[in-house]
């Protein structure tokens, strides 16, 4: 079955914590993103990644960090610099410049207690 | 970078009657997309538009993208309680991140 999986489903987080968001995707794709949904908002963009091995800041990286050592993974870590984490938070991938649509998983959702 | 400014914010209809909602952007668009997120899922694509003036259907929904591209327009006729969601428009442009715009959220009292 192919799709992009995210893990955990929910997560809570101690202030002070560091926690890891998992990404994986079976659909071959190139690039991959992280979005931070609050509730009743839209969409931002946190870290994207075009290629293996290089990724790029969106636009609230601050307190986040990413790394791409697979294709198929794009794990996105909370540090405890990320003043605000609770959110939800979506991972999605693409073709590449020959795909057109974003497919997303089902997302993460984390809150600090 | 781009951006693309949705209106309403919130819209709540009485089951049956029509619904909108408008995307638009200060520059020329080369395509935009919709998206439908239910409440505590993710966003599903559903369409994207790439010709001025383009006019495309889904059932009850129908999409339509400016003449000038510039903005965009997704119409729900005679809305069902599973229209419920937050519908999403964003921008694709060349191999960039998709910009989205900030959603309009559907609620439909039956």
């Amino acid at each position: 079955d192919g799709g992009i999986t995210q893990s955990p489903k929910y997560l809570f987080r101690k202030e002070g914590q560091n926690v890891t968001l998992s990404c994986e995707q079976n659909l071959n794709h190139d690039a991959m993103y992280w979005y931070r949904q609050d509730p009743g908002q839209g969409l931002r963009l946190i870290y994207y990644s075009q290629i293996v091995n290089d990724f790029q800041k969106g636009d609230i990286a601050e307190g986040y960090s990413v790394s791409r050592e697979k294709k198929e993974s794009f794990p996105l870590t909370v540090t405890s610099a990320q003043k605000n984490p609770t959110a939800f938070y979506l991972c999605a991938s693409r073709a590449g410049l020959s795909g057109n649509t974003i497919y997303f998983g089902e997302g993460s959702w984390l809150t600090v207690v | 970078g781009q951006q693309v400014m949705q209106i309403p914010q919130y819209q709540h209809v009485q089951e049956g009657e029509d619904f909108t909602t408008y995307c638009n952007s200060s520059t020329t668009l080369s395509n935009i997309q919709w998206y439908k997120q239910r409440p505590g899922g993710h966003p599903v694509f559903l369409i994207q538009l790439v010709k001025s003036g383009e006019v495309k259907k889904q059932k009850r929904l129908t999409f339509q993208f400016g003449e000038a591209k510039k903005n965009s327009s997704l119409h729900i006729t005679a809305t069902q309680t599973t229209d419920v969601g937050t519908y999403f428009c964003a921008v694709l442009s060349g191999n960039t991140p998709l910009v989205f715009g900030k959603g309009t959220r559907l609620s439909v009292i039956a």
